[in-house]
């Protein structure tokens, strides 16, 4: 089983408050990824975790949070969305640093 | 700096044909890694296979086969027979070692239109 979950799928926001979103793997990867996807762009790596670590891209530091409680559990948390955070959020999980990475469906978010 | 090029934005093919869709990539790393995905209609990005820049097999897996050229920066992804449920947006994409950077490099995808 190659499945990477992930809920919502659709989430709606009002600008100014937060967000969580929720993602679960059974494949017993140590690694979890977060990535925002616009439309006509490729996904844009937002942090991920090499097992209990977290690493995040310097350009998005400050505006997004994760946890990962379990090796099956990832979440990604928005303080304060903004209308720029609209978009689909992907996760997706990998046995190995350098390995393929599989994705899940994705959350649209919608910052209103 | 490492960039993934695939210049064919759209192909189309009939059913139970061979189809070979190309990426060139540019990394001044010595090892990395290679990958093909899928864009599905719904959305969702699937993996396909994998090459290892350090092997000198073509990767296969199913239907999906590489055409490795190192020497070119290039990695081919060829499908046989073609089906048309084949049809959907290939990604190539890199992965670097010791650039620094943690991003999987992606393509701008190819259209895969498969006719019956």
């Amino acid at each position: 089983d190659t499945t990477v979950k992930q809920n919502p799928r659709y989430k709606l926001a009002r600008v100014g408050k937060p967000v969580n979103l929720i993602c679960s793997q059974t494949m017993n990867h140590d690694t979890m990824y977060w990535y925002q996807k616009k439309p006509n762009q490729a996904p844009k790596l937002l942090l991920f975790y090499y097992d209990k670590i977290l690493n995040r891209e310097a350009d998005t530091f400050e505006k997004f949070q994760s946890s990962r409680p379990n090796n099956s559990f990832c979440s990604l948390y928005i303080g304060s969305a903004g209308l720029e955070y609209s978009a689909m959020y992907l996760c997706a999980s990998s046995r190995g640093y350098y390995a393929e990475q599989f994705f899940g469906p994705g959350t649209r978010l919608t910052v209103l | 700096a490492q960039k993934v090029t695939q210049t064919q934005t759209s192909i189309s093919v009939v059913e139970k044909t061979t189809v070979t869709m190309d990426c060139v990539y540019e990394t001044r790393d010595s090892s990395y890694f290679l990958f093909w995905y899928k864009q599905t209609a719904s959305g969702e990005i699937v993996f396909l296979i994998r090459q290892d820049s350090y092997k000198k097999e073509n990767a296969t897996v199913g239907h999906y086969s590489l055409n490795f050229q190192k020497p070119k920066s290039s990695i081919g992804l060829i499908i046989t027979a073609t089906q048309i449920e084949d049809s959907a947006v290939y990604f190539c994409a890199m992965r670097e070692v010791s650039s620094g950077s943690w991003q999987l490099i992606f393509g701008s995808g190819t259209q895969l239109t498969v006719m019956p």
